[in-house]
């Protein structure tokens, strides 16, 4: 099956815990984000990778960093979580950076109590 | 800081009926849009993109464009009680994949 794959599904921590987030995709592309959409749904983008490089890194706090170990894998530390950190975080990849359709996995929804 | 403000915020229409989702954009430089849906639980996908002005129709949905007045829709004939999701507009920002995304428009179907 070729698509995104996003693990876990469901994490709930404490404030200052670091948590990691995985996500796949088979589907052969060279671009891979992150984002995060909040309890009003919003998302917005967080990363991007294009093969293996980092191209957009938006504002979003230092303790969030990207891991990029090849095209096909794109996984999110967050160091020391933050109430506000919780939210769903959606992984993403097109088959490269032009405008393209981007293809989402199911995303992984963060609990920070 | 380009935004995307779309209505209604949410939407209820019977089963057969039209649904019809707008879009504007603040920045004129935009010039490639797309429509996402999200179902409950699940990533959004992509539903079409529009990159010209005027129509475009797949099946039971037709999007229109018009970047003189920044302004995209979405409609949705024959509604069914399977297209009841969350629906964002989305522009690129360039000639890259970086897309700038609304808040969304609740589509509910009633069977």
């Amino acid at each position: 099956e070729t698509a995104v794959f996003q693990t876990p599904n469901y994490h709930v921590t404490q404030v200052g815990n670091e948590v990691s987030f995985n996500c796949k995709q088979t589907l052969g592309h060279d671009t891979m984000y992150w984002y995060k959409q909040d309890s009003k749904k919003l998302l917005k983008i967080m990363f991007s990778y294009n093969n293996k490089q980092l191209i957009v890194n938006e504002t979003v706090p230092r303790r969030f960093s990207p891991q990029s170990s090849d095209k096909a894998h794109l996984n999110l530390r967050i160091k020391s979580v933050e109430p506000e950190d919780s939210a769903v975080y959606l992984c993403a990849s097109s088959r490269d950076w032009g405008v393209r359709e981007q293809y989402f996995g199911p995303g992984t929804r963060l609990t920070v109590l | 800081q380009q935004k995307v403000q779309q209505s209604p915020e949410s939407l209820i229409v019977p089963e057969g009926g039209m649904a019809s989702l707008n879009c504007t954009f603040s920045d004129r430089n935009s010039q490639y849009f797309w429509w996402y849906r999200q179902h409950s639980g699940e990533g959004p996908k992509a539903l079409m993109s529009i990159f010209s002005n005027g129509d475009k129709k797949e099946g039971r949905f037709t999007a229109h464009l018009n970047k003189a007045s920044l302004y995209v829709s979405l409609h949705i004939k024959d509604s069914q009680p399977s297209d009841s999701a969350l629906y964002f507009c989305a522009g690129n920002v360039g000639d890259n994949s970086k897309l700038i995304w609304g808040l969304g428009t609740s589509l509910v179907v009633n069977p």
